[in-house]
């Protein structure tokens, strides 16, 4: 069975500091990673994935297969970066449905 | 706004009442699924379609749920007597199949269900 766990419900940093949200997941075969970022009164939208390797928002996060980890980590936070964020997976293309299994979220609050 | 679009936004309803809910997908997006979200918990997968078949419900998906995507565009999630306990926001999202096995999927806004 697909799992991910993301041990914090709430982090909480000052503006500026860097930021790690942590993510570790359990598959038996080869997973996509993806962050997905919910901030308020809007909807769940994509923040990155683990096969483009982009930076979006100074976010990266890095696919530790050793580990099980895909922690998403910024040098310096932002005020705007205050949101519900999401650690998911699915499986990588081929037959099947790609459905996404999430984390429960960790909610991240920077304080000005 | 070219998004996924969920109606209605808000539901409440009595416990032992159906309730439906619809979901228009991006257009031409082949790939559409069904998620529920508690109270802090992520969102889990009920079910998913590519075109108009159904082809994997999750056990989660009793045999009171049953969802719909007739000519392959838009998709409904009935709920038949509701319980307490199927008050979640409902979720649905949406996902174009490519070659090179790209799988963003574009979630709507919800429809969150509250039973009394």
């Amino acid at each position: 069975a697909q799992r991910v766990t993301q041990p914090e419900k709430l982090l909480s940093v000052f503006k500026g500091a860097p930021v790690e949200l942590k993510c570790n997941y359990s598959y038996s075969g080869s997973p996509e990673l993806f962050w997905y970022v919910q901030y308020s009164r809007q909807r769940l939208q994509l923040l990155l994935r683990h096969i483009s390797r982009e930076s979006i928002k100074g976010f990266t996060a890095d696919l530790n297969k050793g580990e099980t980890s895909f922690h998403l980590k910024k040098p310096f936070a932002q005020e705007e970066d205050s949101a519900m964020y999401y650690c998911a997976l699915s499986r990588v293309h081929g037959a099947g449905s790609y459905q996404l299994t999430f984390g429960k979220g960790t909610k991240l609050s920077v304080i000005p | 706004d070219t998004g996924v679009s969920q109606d209605p936004r808000h539901k409440i309803t009595k416990r032992g009442q159906n309730v439906t809910f619809r979901c228009d997908p991006i257009s031409e997006h082949n790939r559409l699924y069904w998620y529920r979200q508690t109270l802090g918990q992520g969102p889990e997968f009920l079910t998913y379609f590519q075109n108009e078949a159904q082809l994997e419900k999750s056990r989660l998906l009793s045999d009171r749920f049953s969802a719909e995507r007739p000519k392959g565009s838009f998709s409904t999630l009935e709920i038949q007597r509701t319980e307490q306990g199927d008050s979640a926001m409902y979720l649905c999202a949406s996902s174009l199949i490519r070659t090179s096995g790209d799988n963003e999927q574009f979630f709507g806004p919800g429809t969150r269900l509250t039973v009394l």
